[in-house]
């Protein structure tokens, strides 16, 4: 079945930097797209990233833009997100998730890891 | 960017009830629109994809319609595991958007 486990989570203080991992396992990974989804209680869920099967194509909300890096090792099932220069509203459970294709859209998501930014 | 206008933020039912949850699109989106119910402490689970699909092994109790600029999720004859919050996410451009939530509590 579909896995995918996030890590890479922690406590970090602002303007630092993080990177996220996702293992994928029990599909062909390197035939899906990829995203990454935010979660607070706050703000509810915000949708962050994608990165298409091949890593040709990225996309990013704005608030991200020229901060996070979405990135894949098909070689290694796993995706990626480099996190820098991060702000306390960065803080948030990170989700990577599965888009299984353009129609369909995200089907199975992550357990989620924890980025905490705080001072 | 496209915004999602989900209502009712919260609601009560009761057990055996039908309730409707809808999300507006503030512009057309053909069928790029998937439901998702999240439990608490859980990870969102999808139930519904291009509007109107159940997701494998989603009960028939859910169903979803729409297209364009409005969606309705729809669970018939409530059951207790239903209590949840839901979530509408339209991926028909960049950036997908989500709606803010429905948490839907035993009446």
């Amino acid at each position: 079945q579909v896995q995918l486990v996030e890590s890479g989570g922690g406590v970090v203080p602002p303007g630092t930097s993080l990177r996220l991992s996702c293992a994928a396992s029990g599909f062909t990974f390197k035939t899906y797209a990829m995203h990454w989804v935010r979660q607070t209680p706050g703000r509810g869920l915000e949708w962050v990233a994608f990165v298409s099967y091949d890593g040709s194509l990225k996309y990013y909300v704005d608030s991200v833009k020229g901060r996070f890096t979405i990135s894949r090792d098909n070689s290694k099932d796993t995706l990626y997100l480099q996190m820098s220069s991060l702000r306390t509203n960065d803080t948030a459970l990170y989700y990577c998730a599965r888009e299984y294709d353009l129609v369909t859209g995200v089907d199975y998501w992550g357990q989620g890891t924890l980025v905490t930014v705080s001072s | 960017d496209i915004q999602m206008t989900q209502s009712p933020s919260a609601m009560s039912a009761s057990v055996g009830d039908r309730v409707t949850i809808t999300c507006r699109a503030s512009q057309g989106i053909s069928n790029y629109l998937a439901w998702f119910q999240q439990k608490p402490g859980k990870v969102p689970m999808r139930l519904i994809f291009a509007a109107s699909n159940l997701h494998s092994g989603v009960p028939s109790r859910f169903s979803g319609s729409g297209s364009g600029t409005e969606f309705t999720l729809t669970i018939n004859s409530l059951q207790p595991e239903d209590f949840a919050t839901y979530y509408c996410l339209q991926h028909s451009g960049y950036p997908h958007t989500f709606g803010q939530g429905t948490k839907l509590e035993i009446k």
